[in-house]
């Protein structure tokens, strides 16, 4: 079973609409990492959140992790075509391994297509 | 800093054929990763370097093997190809402090095709 499940898997959106993207788990989440793929490229990392509650911005991307630690979203304000891509999360799912020293794993990505 | 490095961005390799992916991280990071992308499967570890010297199995370590040249330099080699290691291949590095919060930061990718 796919311990970070993603949702939803794709969503297209009309340039300047608000969306939301979810990461949930049935396991706490020691780390939390939002990326982004542009496709055939690599992962940019975004956003990583720690703490229960935790709240983090950047321009007009929003992610937050739940106080339980078992779930996290991406929102994105007034979205544009940049904005496009493949966003995936990425967990730490031990308490002994910082940064994922033996590997993060991953949800299987949300597919974001901007209309204009 | 070019970050991390791979080589190289493309491959097409027969059945049974063997080759290296080179991955390299100017960061003097400690850990290294590789991991493959497949659709619908998301991003799986294959194998880790925690540190130099050392590397160990992720979640689809076989058919791989994988060395830790340097703090640098960690390379990924098949043996022998086979059409189900067709994939997208990405490595990564991160500083590893021993704590949790420690990024990783990833290569631009080596597309595989095995026929």
């Amino acid at each position: 079973s796919q311990e970070l499940e993603q949702s939803p898997q794709s969503l297209i959106v009309q340039e300047g609409k608000n969306l939301t993207i979810n990461c949930t788990s049935s396991k706490t989440l020691y780390g939390l990492y939002w990326y982004k793929q542009k496709y055939g490229e690599g992962l940019i990392f975004l956003m990583m959140l720690q703490k229960g509650g935790e709240e983090k911005s950047h321009e007009k991307i929003t992610a937050k992790l739940d106080e339980k630690k078992q779930q996290s979203s991406l929102h994105i304000t007034a979205s544009q075509p940049s904005h496009a891509g493949i966003y995936l999360c990425g967990a730490d799912m031990s308490m002994y391994s910082g940064g994922g020293a033996d590997g993060l794993t991953f949800g299987k990505g949300t597919h974001l297509i901007i209309q204009p | 800093n070019a970050g991390v490095t791979q080589n190289p961005k493309f491959q097409v390799l027969k059945t049974g054929q063997s080759m290296t992916l080179q991955c390299a991280q100017d960061m003097n990071h400690n850990s290294m990763y590789w991991y493959r992308q497949d659709p619908g499967m998301g991003l799986r570890l294959i194998y880790y370097s925690a540190s130099e010297g050392t590397t160990d199995k992720g979640e689809v370590p076989n058919g791989y093997n994988v060395s830790r040249l340097n703090k640098r330099e960690f390379s990924l080699r098949l043996e022998s190809a086979a059409p189900s290691q067709t994939s997208v291949y990405f490595c990564a590095s991160s500083e590893w402090t021993g704590s949790v919060g420690d990024t990783q930061y990833f290569g631009p990718g080596t597309r595989l095709t095995v026929l």
